[in-house]
């Protein structure tokens, strides 16, 4: 079953807007990452946050994690269409060797 | 730097016919190498990652295989496609030991019909 879990599952805003996706997972995690997809092509890694870490900031983008709530947020600021893509969440659990979980993704449209 | 080159990109085949698909690893060494198979509008279901040439864990039950004969190399296959095997196939790696970020290739977009 999935572990990461995102909301919206679709997003539309204007360029210039800001937009929050939402995660949430079930099991104790080591790190939580957050991959941007375009439309037929591979994921690109965006930005990870570890367990012990409550926000965590990269140019316009900004990850908070509330391990308490096991959910994560990002937030994307002054959008542009170019931010256009699917946004996936993926949990590493801390329990020895694991491989990352993803969830099923927030499509976000852009429009200028 | 790292690159990691995936293909065909994109693939029909008949149900029954076999399938290989090729994933290479440069600029890295003993990587962990992973295969994931996306749905239309679903995230990404591991099938199989490996830690090391010729070890290979499968994480979901299917008639997909997967071998690594060399150090940067992994390769997908089936002996005979299923309907349900049509997808969008992502080969990625990540540094060995860590629970780190993972780099994806382009994908290969196969059609069973």
């Amino acid at each position: 079953s999935q572990q990461g879990e995102e909301d919206p599952q679709a997003l539309s805003i204007q360029e210039g807007e800001n937009a929050t996706m939402n995660c949430s997972y079930k099991t104790s995690i080591n790190n939580l990452q957050w991959y941007r997809q375009n439309s037929g092509r591979g994921l690109v890694h965006l930005i990870l946050i570890r367990s012990n870490e409550r926000e965590k900031h990269s140019g316009r983008l900004r990850v908070t994690l509330d391990t308490s709530k096991k959910s994560s947020s990002l937030l994307i600021t002054a959008s542009r269409a170019a931010d256009t893509a699917s946004y996936f969440c993926a949990t590493a659990s801390n329990s020895g060797y694991s491989t990352l979980t993803f969830g099923k993704g927030t499509m976000l449209l852009v429009s200028p | 730097s790292q690159t990691i080159h995936q293909w065909p990109a994109t693939l029909v085949q008949p149900v029954g016919s076999p399938l290989s698909l090729e994933c290479t690893v440069e600029g890295t060494s003993n990587p962990n190498l992973y295969w994931y198979r996306q749905a239309a509008g679903r995230g990404l279901q591991l099938l199989f990652y490996s830690v090391g040439i010729g070890q290979i864990s499968s994480e979901v039950p299917q008639n997909l295989s997967a071998s690594r004969p060399q150090d940067r190399q992994f390769i997908l296959s089936s002996k005979k496609l299923l309907l349900s095997d049509s997808g969008f196939y992502l080969c990625a790696w990540s540094v060995q030991g860590a629970s780190g970020e993972l780099f994806f290739g382009e994908g290969s977009r196969l059609t069973v019909l």
